[in-house]
């Protein structure tokens, strides 16, 4: 069991461009979740996939976000144009079906709009 | 919705000290789990101790223990002989299956452990 991982660690780019962080789960776990921290607050929920669904989106998440999980195995979240307000730590969690609720979580991309 | 309030922002304790945690929450469910994570500086958010809603026996992890009080929405983190290593940012957080089993944190509370 390697954990989940993210890649990359951390991502710097100049306000408008495009920016992709990749989610790889732990291999048997089937939903994966993205979670957005800003500096000193609690992460807070963007989406959420099941196996390759994407069954929930939060309000956070604007048009220039999207997230797919194409396989249902890692996922993607990309930010277009962004925006200095999109600077943030993007976690990435996943967990087994319903009935172990536990999410572990990955080491997080830390993005930063210059 | 679900709701969880941290009402520490910042806590010290010296090593080998006992410290408590407080959170609150508010939920419609019946059924729901609750979570403490722990933050280390600059490193990945860690499961502590998590609780059944539906069971009444409080969780135990080692020199971590919570005292889940369903009426009162009240979910407090004990962390006995406190060590360096627990300096982090703690989090409490609720889960549900009808909440499409999404987290919704705290706003956390940082811990530093004094020698």
């Amino acid at each position: 069991d390697t954990g989940v991982s993210q890649d990359p660690r951390h991502k710097i780019t100049k306000r408008g461009q495009n920016v992709t962080f990749r989610c790889d789960p732990i291999s048997e776990h089937n939903r994966l979740y993205w979670y957005r921290q800003t500096l000193g607050q609690g992460p807070e929920f963007l989406t959420y996939f099941q196996n390759e669904a994407q069954l929930e989106k939060s309000r956070l998440l604007s048009d220039r976000f999207s997230a797919e999980r194409p396989k249902g195995s890692f996922s993607t979240l990309e930010i277009q144009r962004t925006e200095q307000g999109d600077s943030a730590m993007y976690l990435c969690a996943s967990s087994l079906p319903s009935g172990e609720e536990t999410q572990y979580f990955g080491p997080g991309t830390r993005l930063l709009v210059l | 919705a679900q709701t969880v309030t941290q009402s520490q922002p910042e806590m010290s304790v010296q090593e080998a000290e006992t410290v408590t945690l407080s959170c609150t929450y508010d939920t419609s469910e019946n059924n729901y789990y609750l979570f403490w994570y722990k933050q280390p500086p600059s490193r990945q958010m860690i499961l502590v101790i998590r609780q059944e809603a539906y069971k009444q026996q409080n969780a135990t992890e080692n020199r971590f223990s919570v005292n889940f009080q369903k009426a009162a929405k009240s979910f407090s983190l004990k962390i006995s002989d406190s060590q360096l290593g627990d300096t982090a940012m703690y989090f409490c957080a609720i889960t549900s299956y009808n909440a499409g089993n999404m987290l919704t944190f705290g706003g956390g509370t940082r811990l530093m452990v004094k020698p």
